[in-house]
């Protein structure tokens, strides 16, 4: 059964760079059917989609956030990390990775973790 | 960039009562692609539907997914407890701004 577990600081200093980390276990990130997702939840809000990338470092970006993003991925250890640089308080949320299906009946967010609160404070 | 609406904001309904949830595009699209997803609090979001009316696997079929073009809509038959959450329809990278289900 495919699980992912987002991992980081849960304490981030307003202009440093909030990096985390998911990792993907019961599955592989190799596969041209599936990308893999970062999202994040401000509290009391809704859903907003950070960015997607795949296998072989294709990348995608939510157009607000596209100059302070980066996805990267390590499919040897089966992971993959977000890294927002310059925060401010408005970046406090709860982050969730997630794998995203392609295919002939769409995107769509199929498999999630369990998600991490990340606080922008000095 | 799609706007998805969602509708009501909140919906006050009892156990066993029927729920109809409403999401409207702000372009139509051809295809369908269109998911439903519930959330409830402290938890990641789950998918239930895809591709517009797809169950996804282990969702009871008291869930069903309709529409096309711009309006699209979540039917749950006869609410149980558990139903009681927030959902949010999505297409691509947009999420609605979410319906909350509570027990009236």
């Amino acid at each position: 059964q495919l699980q992912l577990q987002e991992s980081g600081p849960g304490l981030v200093k307003p202009s440093e760079t909030l990096s985390l980390t998911c990792t993907v276990s019961g599955g592989s990130l190799n596969s041209g059917s599936y990308y893999w997702v970062w999202s994040r939840q401000p509290p009391g809000k809704g859903l907003e989609w950070i960015g997607s990338i795949n296998y072989s470092e294709t990348t995608y970006y939510t157009a607000s956030l596209k100059s302070r993003v980066t996805l990267s991925i390590d499919t040897s250890k089966n992971q993959f990390f977000l890294n927002l640089r310059s925060v401010t308080a408005a970046d406090t949320a709860v982050y969730y990775c997630a794998r995203l299906s392609v295919g002939s009946w769409g995107n769509f967010f199929d498999t999630w973790g369990q998600g991490e609160l990340v606080t922008v404070s000095s | 960039e799609i706007v998805l609406t969602q509708s009501p904001g909140t919906l006050s309904l009892s156990p066993g009562e029927r729920a109809t949830l409403s999401c409207r595009a702000s372009q139509s699209f051809s295809d369908n692609y269109l998911a439903w997803y519930q959330q409830k609090p402290g938890q990641a979001p789950r998918l239930l539907i895809y591709g517009a009316s797809t169950r996804a696997t282990g969702v009871p079929d008291r869930f069903s997914g309709s529409g096309s073009g711009t309006d699209f809509t979540l039917t749950i038959s006869r609410l149980e407890l558990e139903d009681f959450a927030v959902y949010y329809c999505q297409r691509y990278g947009y999420f609605g701004q979410g319906t909350k289900l509570e027990i009236k």
